[in-house]
């Protein structure tokens, strides 16, 4: 199984700050790398496919990058509506594999 | 617009069966493969398995092998997941998720309001 591996596991920011979260595949996934935003009693809600191509209808402040087993989600100007855990999600190979969460929280 | 409703919370003894309901609306039912992930409490996402609505094929995460079984009942559009020989680390909210292929990536790009499942004595 690929093991996805994400820095930090938590994060304190503030309301305009520039915020990047890392996640790391145990071997090559390409670029076949997602990311999800989930919030407190809620399901997961796709932000990013294929590692940089931003689903319908997510604010543009949110942004993907990486390849191979390297990868980076970036929100570019942090919004009162985006504290929420962010999830990588590998579909390269079965089974799929999250990485365990990044819980971005208010400073 | 795209609906996968799941049926409501339940509580089982260790030992006993669990069968989870995922209603699908909005879209052509035979199309889109549908996954299943669960998540303990505190804990990351897990997948659990996929159903191809077309044929009933499955395909199971190891762990899960013999103890889940994905069905569909394709005249109300409606998936199901039975978990057999509960036990306390099975307590997790349960989500079917559609599966989209777009760009030559899988990804999950419409997701059950989860379903939690309690296994206590």
């Amino acid at each position: 199984d690929i093991q996805m591996t994400q820095s930090p596991s938590s994060l304190s920011a503030s309301v305009g700050d520039r915020v990047i979260i890392s996640c790391r595949a145990s071997q090559s996934v390409n670029r076949n790398l997602n990311w999800y935003q989930q919030k407190p009693g809620t399901a997961p809600k796709l932000l990013v496919f294929a590692a940089s191509s931003l689903q319908s209808g997510v604010p543009s402040r949110f942004s993907g990058s990486g390849s191979g087993t390297d990868f980076i989600l970036t929100i570019s100007s942090l919004q009162p509506e985006d504290f929420a855990t962010y999830s990588c999600q590998q579909s390269y190979s079965f089974p799929r594999t999250f990485g365990q969460g990044t819980k971005v929280e208010m400073k | 617009q795209v609906q996968l409703v799941q049926s409501g919370p339940e509580v089982r003894k260790p030992g006993a069966s669990v069968k989870v309901s995922c209603k699908a609306s909005g879209y052509i039912f035979s199309v889109y493969f549908i996954h299943w992930m669960r998540q303990a409490p505190g804990q990351g996402l897990e997948w659990v398995g996929w159903i191809n609505p077309k044929d009933g094929g499955t395909k199971y995460a190891q762990k899960f092998q013999g103890r889940v079984t994905l069905t569909r009942d394709t005249s109300i559009s409606t998936h199901y997941m039975e978990l057999t020989s509960l036990r306390s680390d099975d307590t997790a909210v349960y989500y079917c998720a559609r599966g989209l292929l777009l760009r030559g990536v899988g990804m999950f790009d419409f997701w059950g309001q989860g379903s939690l499942v309690t296994v206590s004595s």
